[in-house]
């Protein structure tokens, strides 16, 4: 079975400053993907960042990068230069055709 | 271009109803994928749909069934109503299961069980 976990309810980083939300993982698949979702209060999901997981190299989208450390099934999201629109909801996922999502990770971005 | 659509926004039943949700895909997409999101969880799978066919079935109970149309929208049933079936629904759609994989999710309905 697939299991996600996200161990930080709640995080809270000041404006301008970097955070980093944590994720670990557990599959049996051999090529799989691992996704960062982000879920504002208006509750639309919207893709943060993706990673293919034969892909050595760490994903980045901007302000937002990786840290994919396989062999510790480990994905953790860095977001860099923490905006007031950053404030959310992040959940992690991995899947194929079906997603299994962790519990999420509430972050609060202070001014 | 129109994101993934769902209506209603938002249903209120009793216990023992039944109620279906609809969901359009964004166009060009033949794969819908059904979430229940319950408050403070993240979302969990419920069904996958490609060219009207099920290919996937999470771990709910047989109240729960969806279908998809020739034009690729899909509707999730849910029939018998439980106070536990209080959920955001949320619709995902893709190009197909097997490419890129990434899923579109759309606003989501949120049920309310009296």
């Amino acid at each position: 079975a697939q299991t996600v976990t996200q161990s930080q309810p709640e995080m809270s980083v000041q404006e301008a400053e970097t955070v980093t939300l944590s994720c670990t993982y557990d599959t049996s698949e051999s090529d799989y993907y691992l996704f960062w979702y982000k879920q504002p209060p208006s509750r639309q999901m919207i893709l943060v960042i993706r990673q293919e997981a034969y892909k050595q190299q760490n994903a980045t989208e901007n302000r937002f990068s990786v840290n994919f450390q396989k062999a510790a099934k480990s994905f953790s999201l860095k977001i860099s230069d923490s905006q007031l629109g950053d404030a959310a909801m992040y959940f992690c996922a991995t899947g194929t055709y079906k997603y299994i999502f962790g519990t999420g990770t509430r972050l609060k971005v202070l001014a | 271009d129109a994101g993934v659509t769902q209506s209603p926004t938002h249903l209120i039943k009793t216990r023992g109803q039944h109620v279906t949700l609809r969901c359009s895909p964004i166009s060009g997409h033949k794969s819908v994928s059904w979430y229940q999101q319950v408050l403070g969880q993240g979302p969990q799978f419920i069904f996958q749909y490609y060219e009207k066919e099920e290919r996937g079935r999470g771990n709910f109970p047989d109240r729960f069934s969806a279908r998809q149309f020739p034009n690729y929208s899909s509707e999730l049933n849910v029939n018998a109503l439980l106070l536990g079936d209080s959920a955001l629904y949320l619709c995902a759609s893709s190009l197909d299961p097997f490419s890129d994989n990434e899923q579109f999710f759309g606003p989501g309905t949120r049920l309310t069980v009296l």
